[in-house]
């Protein structure tokens, strides 16, 4: 079954303790992108790739890294979470053309990070 | 910049009809899509338009009118399972994979 893997699905965790958030899709996309979705202020992009090792800021890239060392994987690194960063997280990913980005976006189930 | 409206609620009740509404403004247009989220549940795909005119994906349909900048999505005989929120979305021209979201739409549908 073609999909986006994110784990885990719900974390709670405290200030400060570094944490990973992973991706995995099994459809070969090029482009794998994270959002966070908040109350009030919709899905917003903290960072995307448009193949290994390529990767760019989104719109609220602050306090979040991420990695595209294999086509698959896009694993979301929060090194010193903060509570501002407690929010709903998805993953998706798409093909990578002038359309197929509209088309075929896929996203994982989501994360649900508290950071108390 | 790119930004796009959409009513944030709607109510309708099982069997009818509903239109949802979606204004967009962007420097750039590839096209606009309609995405559907359950509560705490992934965004999955609905429909896409890239020219004018009305997309029809059984139960439903997007409408697109580039010269309004305006699209609709519109779901026909609606069920209790439709109840859900609704975003259209547009490609950042700047970045060919970036999707810009609208703040989405409720649809509470009543029995």
């Amino acid at each position: 079954e073609a999909q986006v893997t994110q784990n885990p699905r719900y974390l709670i965790t405290v200030t400060g303790k570094k944490l990973t958030v992973t991706c995995s899709q099994n459809m070969n996309h090029e482009y794998m992108s994270w959002y966070r979705q908040d109350p009030g202020l919709g899905l917003r992009q903290i960072y995307y790739s448009m193949n290994v090792e390529v990767t760019d800021k989104g719109d609220v890239p602050e306090g979040y890294k991420v990695s595209r060392k294999e086509k698959r994987n896009f694993p979301l690194i929060l090194e010193s979470p903060s509570p501002n960063q407690t929010s709903l997280y998805f993953c998706a990913s798409s093909l990578y053309s002038r359309d197929r980005g509209l088309r075929g976006y896929t996203f994982g189930s989501g994360t649900r990070l508290t950071v108390v | 910049g790119q930004s796009l409206e959409q009513p944030s609620e709607v109510t309708a009740v099982e069997g009818a009809i509903v239109q949802i509404n979606c204004t967009y403004q962007t420097s750039g247009f590839y096209g606009l899509s309609w995405y559907q989220q359950h509560d705490g549940g992934a965004p999955t795909f609905l429909s896409y338009n890239a020219l004018d005119g009305l997309e029809e994906t059984g139960r439903f349909s997007s409408f697109l009118s580039r010269s309004d900048s305006y699209g609709y999505l519109l779901l026909q005989e609606l069920q209790m399972k439709d109840s859900a929120s609704y975003f259209c979305a547009v490609r950042d021209p700047g970045n060919t994979g970036k999707l810009i979201f609208g703040q989405g739409t409720t649809l509470q549908v009543k029995p």
